[in-house]
């Protein structure tokens, strides 16, 4: 089945700078390509989501590149501040029906003032 | 707009006493809804997920069932809880097959068994 893996595990970074997240994946028929994050006890909250035929979107401050040749997927975090600090989860699936989603193991982002 | 509401929002339940976790999705007609399990620090892995109302599939098996009994309420439960059930349980739901939107999620049920 699909896997997917997340890095890095922890990443800290100053406020202002960016913070880059990679995910890959191993199966090529992945329908849609999504990131999560994840405040201290609490849910998931959708960040952005891309179809398989989108290379490139960008929305408040979020940039997530698909690299579907390398089976790559990427958020970029530009101009972090301490408020973005959190869990972020890539997550992707293949089958739309099932809304069976294959997350990452999670990147835990610390933005210093 | 739609909302997601998960009920209760945390539970602290015995080994071997029996759990009832409830999801209700309200402005949305006839959503796939699931069900996540989170390990305390990890990642989430799919439980259930259901299309219609009566309708539910499993998808791994932790000795918990799950139910639809409405369109717009999802109910997870077992007889008998295992130490290993503790973690954070997640609903979630997206818009009838056809239409790809990425789930959306609850607040979550943060479970400790004892």
């Amino acid at each position: 089945g699909e896997q997917v893996e997340q890095r890095p595990p922890h990443l800290s970074v100053r406020e202002g700078d960016s913070a880059i997240i990679i995910c890959t994946y191993t199966d090529s028929a992945t329908a849609y390509f999504s990131w999560y994050k994840q405040e201290a006890g609490a849910g998931l909250q959708l960040l952005m989501s891309v179809l398989s035929n989108v290379d490139r979107k960008e929305e408040q401050g979020l940039t997530v590149l698909l690299n579907k040749k390398d089976k790559r997927l990427s958020l970029n975090l530009t101009a972090a501040h301490p408020g973005d600090s959190a869990v972020y989860f890539c997550a992707v699936s293949v089958d739309t029906n099932t809304g069976k989603l294959t997350f990452g193991d999670g990147t835990v982002l610390t933005v210093k003032p | 707009a739609q909302t997601i509401h998960q009920w209760p929002v945390a539970e602290i339940k015995a080994v071997g006493s029996p759990l009832s976790l409830g999801c209700t999705i309200k402005g949305k007609s006839s959503p796939n809804l699931y069900w996540y399990w989170q390990a305390t620090g990890g990642t989430l892995q799919q439980l259930f997920y259901s299309i219609t109302v009566g309708q539910v599939e499993s998808v791994v098996q932790l000795n918990l069932s799950a139910s639809r009994p409405k369109d717009d309420q999802f109910i997870l439960s077992t007889e008998k809880l295992l130490l290993s059930h503790s973690g954070f349980y997640l609903c979630a739901w997206s818009p009838p097959a056809g239409r790809r939107q990425a789930p959306l999620f609850g607040e979550g049920t943060r479970l400790s068994v004892l």
